[in-house]
């Protein structure tokens, strides 16, 4: 079956960086994109972008293109998101999902909690 | 960038109950949206792509409909198990979510 299995839960200084993990399993990793969401405590959804298995290429939300980087690995199917410069607004639930259209399948999420 | 505006933030229902949420996109997204419920302390769950096909073990209480900018999304006959958060996404140009509808027992 489907799984996206996400790394654990991050407490994290401000200024740092975060590196987190979205390791897929059950499909073909390079036939769908994988995308990254952003939830703040209590809040909507935000997209971050996406990254393309099968070419490497990223796209991202403008509003994250300085934030965020995603890099891949096809040979271990894991995808990988970098926060940097975090600040407190950088708290919240970061998922990674799957898609060839409508996301589909998400991982678990990953709690990242920016505190000095 | 494509907004999209989801109403109403909360709502209140009994068990029965029909409910309905609506998103408005800021242009034309050609069907390209998808419903999402989310549980406390759980990823987002997809029940409804492209305006109206349910997933696979969405039951068919829930259902969607809409065109160009307008879209909605119902649950017929609310069951306990409803009660959760819900959000539209817009996937025509790139990805863009709602701001999330609450659904409360009354």
């Amino acid at each position: 079956q489907v799984k996206l299995l996400q790394s654990g839960a991050a407490l994290v200084k401000p200024g740092d960086s975060v590196k987190m993990s979205c390791k897929a399993s059950g499909y073909t990793f390079t036939d769908y994109i994988i995308h990254w969401v952003k939830q703040s405590h209590g809040k909507s959804l935000e997209w971050i972008g996406y990254i393309n298995p099968y070419s490497g290429g990223p796209n991202y939300n403008e509003k994250f293109k300085s934030k965020a980087t995603l890099t891949v690995d096809k040979f271990s199917s894991t995808a990988y998101m970098e926060f940097s410069r975090l600040t407190s607004e950088d708290s919240a639930i970061y998922y990674c999902a799957r898609s060839l259209g409508a996301l589909d399948y998400w991982g678990q999420g990953v709690m990242v909690t920016v505190s000095s | 960038d494509i907004q999209m505006t989801q109403s109403p933030p909360s709502l209140s229902a009994s068990l029965g109950d029909k409910v309905t949420i609506t998103c408005q996109a800021s242009q034309n997204i050609n069907k390209y949206i998808a419903w999402y419920q989310q549980k406390p302390g759980k990823a987002p769950r997809l029940l409804i792509r492209y305006t109206s096909t349910l997933e696979s073990g969405t039951p068919s209480r829930f259902s969607g409909s809409g065109s160009g900018r307008d879209y909605s999304f119902s649950i017929s006959n609310v069951e306990s198990e409803d009660i959760a958060s819900y959000y539209c996404l817009q996937y025509d140009n790139l990805w863009t979510f709602g701001g999330g509808t609450k659904l409360e027992l009354k």
